[in-house]
């Protein structure tokens, strides 16, 4: 099986755009989270989605959203970009509802910039 | 709100020797999943090995292995005849119980640097 995917790998940004981020999970898991991660705050939670519905969110600002599709695919949106939001955005799926390992698999994350 | 704190930033050990790297952690829960990843230099977060609350057996995957201590909270790492591909930041995780969520919360990380 594909591992988890995202894409873009690397972005950069100018302060007040907005992002969009790509997660494909590996094939058959439900469940997506997002955390990001700076050398300031370490890893912290974003939001989870589990088919189709968010069913848990860190302590972001609104600024933060996010959604997944039917196929499961998820996407992650900042807007009005800051230059603390500069980070590695880490996605990781799981085969939630499949077995009870509840392992999650992480992606290789995409790098944002934010000058 | 649950808790996990790594308290060596940075650790050494030399190729083939061991090394255990530490962690706690603060729930109420009783039933909890505790998780330790590796992080390389390449940033793909993965999983080393994972512990049950509820088993007293501690979890062994090979080389690595955990000393988990539920009443004191405390739930270490003991890699063996360390290897230089060991070199990663390992993070310590915990995971609530059941399938409502499977949010991570992290502990800040050790770095572990393999000596040749």
């Amino acid at each position: 099986k594909a591992g988890v995917t995202q894409t873009p790998r690397y972005l950069i940004k100018t302060r007040g755009q907005q992002v969009t981020l790509s997660c494909s999970p590996i094939s058959g898991h439900r469940s997506v989270s997002w955390y990001q991660q700076t050398p300031g705050q370490g890893l912290q939670f974003l939001f989870e989605y589990f088919s189709e519905t968010q069913r848990n969110k860190g302590n972001f600002p609104g600024r933060f959203s996010g959604r997944q599709f039917s196929n499961s695919r998820s996407e992650m949106n900042v807007s009005t970009l800051e230059l603390g939001d500069s980070a590695l955005y880490l996605c990781a799926s799981s085969p939630q509802g499949q077995g009870i390992s509840h392992e999650q698999f992480f992606g290789p994350g995409t790098r944002l910039t934010v000058l | 709100a649950q808790t996990v704190t790594q308290s060596q930033p940075e650790m050494s050990v030399q190729e083939a020797e061991t090394v255990t790297l530490s962690c706690t952690y603060d729930t109420s829960e009783s039933d909890y999943y505790l998780f330790w990843y590796k992080q390389p230099p390449s940033r793909q977060m993965i999983l080393v090995i994972r512990q049950e609350a509820y088993k007293q057996q501690n979890a062994t995957e090979n080389r690595f292995s955990v000393n988990f201590q539920k009443a004191a909270k405390s739930f270490s790492l003991k890699i063996s005849d360390s290897q230089l591909g060991d070199a990663a930041m390992y993070f310590c995780a915990y995971r609530r119980w059941g399938g409502a969520t499977n949010k991570l919360i992290f502990g800040t990380g050790t770095l572990l640097a393999v000596q040749p």
